[in-house]
C-alpha cells in the first residue's frame, strides 16, 4: 500500500513569500499530523486534523495555517516566511481514534527561506 | 504540561555493544509507539505497546512497557551501524488522548 505521500520535496523561498505543503495520508486514514524539525532537533508539532476538522493545536505560528480537504489530503499554508521557519515539514496519518494512535510520518518537505 | 524524558540524549557506542533507551512520564498512556528516523527522512514506527507490562521484540530490538504504563524501554542486543538514528517515544495520554513525543535519544553506533 502506498505510504503517506508529501510534495514538493524541496522548496527554497524567499523571505516574505509564501509556501503551501501538500500532504495525502495513506488511503482510509482520516487523521492528519504536521510536524516542523529543525537542525538536530525533534520534530515539533504544530496541528492536527481528523475528520476534515482541527483537533489539536501545537506551536503553530499565526502566519501558517491549514486545513484537511474532504478527500482528506491536507495543506499547510505558510505565509510571510522568516529565515526560521527553514525546516523539514513532515506530514504523518493515522486512523484517527484506533486505540493504538499509530502515525504514519511522510518523507518530508525540506522547505529552505533565502 | 505532560512530558515525556527520554534518555540518554546522546549515545555513542561500539558495534557489537548492548544499549538500553529509556521513556519515561508522570502520565499514564493508554499505548506508546517507538519511532527511529534517520537523517533527512521521515520517523518510521517500529512498534506499539498498549499492556502494562507488555514486552515486544523485533529481531535485536526489545521494548518493554512499564507494569503502569508510564515507561517504556528499548533494549539492543549487539547494536551494529544500522541502528544508527534518532530513537522517538511517543505516547497517546489516558487523561486528554493527545500525543506527545519524547525529545529523543541519537544513537550512533560506531563500526
Amino acid at each position: 500500500a502506498a505510504g503517506v505521500i508529501q510534495s514538493p520535496r524541496h522548496l527554497i523561498k524567499e523571505k516574505r513569500e509564501t509556501a503551501t505543503l501538500k500532504c495525502y495520508p495513506i488511503s482510509r486514514h482520516d487523521t492528519v499530523y504536521w510536524y516542523q524539525q529543525g537542525p538536530g532537533q525533534d520534530p515539533q508539532f504544530l496541528i492536527s486534523f481528523y475528520e476534515k476538522m482541527q483537533s489539536d493545536k501545537g506551536s503553530i505560528p499565526d502566519r501558517f495555517s491549514a486545513q484537511q480537504f474532504s478527500d482528506y489530503h491536507s495543506e499547510l499554508n505558510m505565509s510571510s516566511l522568516e529565515l526560521g521557519d527553514s525546516a523539514l515539514y513532515f506530514c504523518a496519518s493515522s486512523l484517527g481514534l484506533a486505540y493504538s494512535y499509530e502515525q504514519y510520518f511522510g518523507p518530508g518537505t525540506r522547505l529552505t527561506v533565502t | 504540561t505532560q512530558l515525556l524524558e527520554q534518555s540518554p540524549q546522546f549515545l555513542s557506542i561500539q558495534e557489537g555493544e548492548n544499549l538500553t533507551v529509556y521513556c519515561n512520564s508522570s502520565s499514564v498512556f493508554s499505548s506508546l509507539q517507538w519511532y527511529r528516523q534517520e537523517p533527512g527522512e521521515g520517523p518510521v514506527l517500529l512498534v506499539t505497546v498498549v499492556t502494562g507490562g507488555e514486552v515486544k521484540k523485533l529481531k535485536r530490538l526489545t521494548f518493554q512497557f512499564g507494569d503502569a504504563r508510564k515507561d517504556s524501554s528499548l533494549h539492543i542486543t549487539a547494536a551494529q551501524p544500522g541502528d544508527t538514528g534518532l530513537y522517538l517515544c511517543a505516547g497517546a495520554s489516558v487523561r486528554d488522548d493527545k500525543i506527545i513525543f519524547g525529545k529523543g535519544t541519537r544513537l550512533h553506533i560506531l563500526p
